[in-house]
């Protein structure tokens, strides 16, 4: 079965622009959920997504949204960058309990110049 | 609302010798906890975790952990430390009330010294 799945790997943006990370959930998982992580401030949960609606969301500004769609593919869109938007961009998807295993994609690398 | 502490962001281990990771949590309900591992420019990939019965879990890679509530702790165990166990990894809680939604810990960075 394939895993998480994130795309693009690598970006570069610079100030002021936006930009939109797409993920991929396991075939059948039905939540999905993103983290930004930092040096400084760790692993933050930015939101979670269930059945395309948002189920949760972390402590950051409007400029950080996302969606979810009917397959359950997920994008999360960032606007107007700041350079302290650099970070990996975590994605995770499982079943739905709160139990389950949350399964990590890869991440997309933003770098905002 | 709950959180995580991990003691030490950095600990250093010889090959072969025991790996003792600690985890502390803070939550008013009975909380669901994981370990994960990161190696370099990868995601996260679960070690264990804990949900209900019993106390010690048992993960992949030959990792352990025992759930203690008395303590508030989920420390992170292997008896005999390999080379390629040299990675970061995170401890993290989640509760019923919160969803999906993982609070992680700072992040322990392991080396193995040959």
């Amino acid at each position: 079965k394939a895993g998480v799945t994130q795309t693009p790997r690598y970006l570069i943006k610079t100030r002021g622009q936006q930009v939109t990370l797409s993920c991929s959930p396991i075939s059948g998982h039905r939540s999905v959920s993103w983290y930004q992580q930092t040096p400084g401030q760790g692993l933050q949960f930015l939101f979670e997504y269930f059945s395309e609606t948002q189920r949760n969301k972390g402590n950051f500004p409007g400029r950080f949204s996302g969606r979810q769609f009917s397959n359950s593919r997920s994008e999360m869109n960032v606007s107007t960058l700041e350079l302290g938007d650099s970070a990996l961009y975590l994605c995770a998807s499982s079943w739905a309990g709160v139990a389950d295993t949350q399964y990590f994609g890869p991440g997309t690398r933003l770098t905002v110049l | 609302a709950q959180s995580v502490t991990q003691l030490g962001s950095h600990v250093s281990v010889s090959e072969g010798a025991l790996v003792l990771l600690r985890c502390n949590y803070s939550s008013s309900v009975p909380p669901y906890l994981f370990w994960y591992v990161q190696y370099p420019n990868q995601g996260l990939q679960l070690l264990l975790k804990y949900t209900t019965g019993a106390t010690l879990v048992k993960g992949i890679n030959g990792f352990e952990a025992e759930f203690k509530k008395s303590e508030t702790s989920f420390h992170l165990t292997k008896p005999s430390a390999h080379m390629s166990d040299a990675a970061e990894y995170f401890c993290a809680v989640r509760v019923g009330t919160s969803g999906s939604r993982l609070t992680f810990g700072e992040g322990t960075q392991l080396t193995v010294n040959p």
